[in-house]
């Protein structure tokens, strides 16, 4: 199994900061790198995949890049409604995995 | 528009069988590079992928739990079940299907999730 490892496991943040988010995996998986934003209660939304293309209706302020086995998810200005966990997800090959999730909390 | 709903029992004893359903509109599982996923996620922890089947009925598992998992489809009804025998406690989660495009995005509709508990 490709094994996925997010960086940090959590992050306190202010609204208006830029902020990154890192994700890497044990082996090569290209640009098969998805991020999904979830909030408490609510199913996880599609934000970034193909590592770096923007799902309809995400705002710009997020983007993602990297290729290989490095990628990061950026929030370039962080909004209220921001503040959540996010997973990165590979989806180069069976079986699918999921990091463990990066939670962002409001300073 | 895709919509989904997943459906099935809220609570379920140690070793019996979990039966979900996933029932969706606006896609067919018969159009070809189409699959739907099964995920969950245990209370407070993170995702974890399941199963998925596609459009030809290639079925992939996790590893961990397939020989407790079968997942099929109705191209009928438009459904996709999925079965998890011997349940225990630890697969208490909410369960969650999603659609993906073979080669494309994976995850791009989820439905709002089931909670299901195993306890005696």
């Amino acid at each position: 199994d490709i094994q996925m490892t997010q960086s940090p496991s959590s992050l306190s943040a202010s609204v208006g900061d830029r902020v990154t988010i890192t994700c890497r995996a044990s082996q090569s998986i290209s640009s098969y790198l998805n991020w999904f934003q979830q909030k408490p209660g609510k199913a996880p939304n599609l934000l970034i995949y193909a590592a770096s293309s923007l799902q309809s209706g995400v705002p710009s302020r997020f983007s993602g890049s990297g290729s290989g086995t490095d990628f990061t998810l950026t929030i370039s200005s962080l909004q209220p409604e921001d503040f959540a966990t996010y997973y990165c997800q590979q989806s180069h090959t069976s079986p699918r995995t999921f990091g463990q999730g990066t939670k962002l909390e409001i300073k | 528009q895709i919509t989904l709903k997943e459906s099935g029992p809220t609570l379920v004893k140690p070793t019996q069988t979990l039966t979900l359903t996933c029932t969706f509109s606006g896609f067919s599982l018969s159009t070809i590079g189409v699959g739907l996923a099964w995920i969950r996620q245990p209370p407070g922890k993170a995702l974890e992928w399941l199963a998925l089947i596609y459009w030809d009925d290639d079925k992939r598992y996790s590893p961990s739990l397939k020989s407790r998992l079968t997942i099929t489809k109705d191209t009928s009804k438009n459904q996709v079940v999925l079965t998890l025998t011997n349940v225990d406690p630890v697969d208490t989660a909410t369960y969650y299907c999603a659609h993906l495009t073979y080669g494309g995005k994976d995850f791009d509709y989820w439905g709002q999730g089931t909670l299901v508990t195993v306890s005696s």
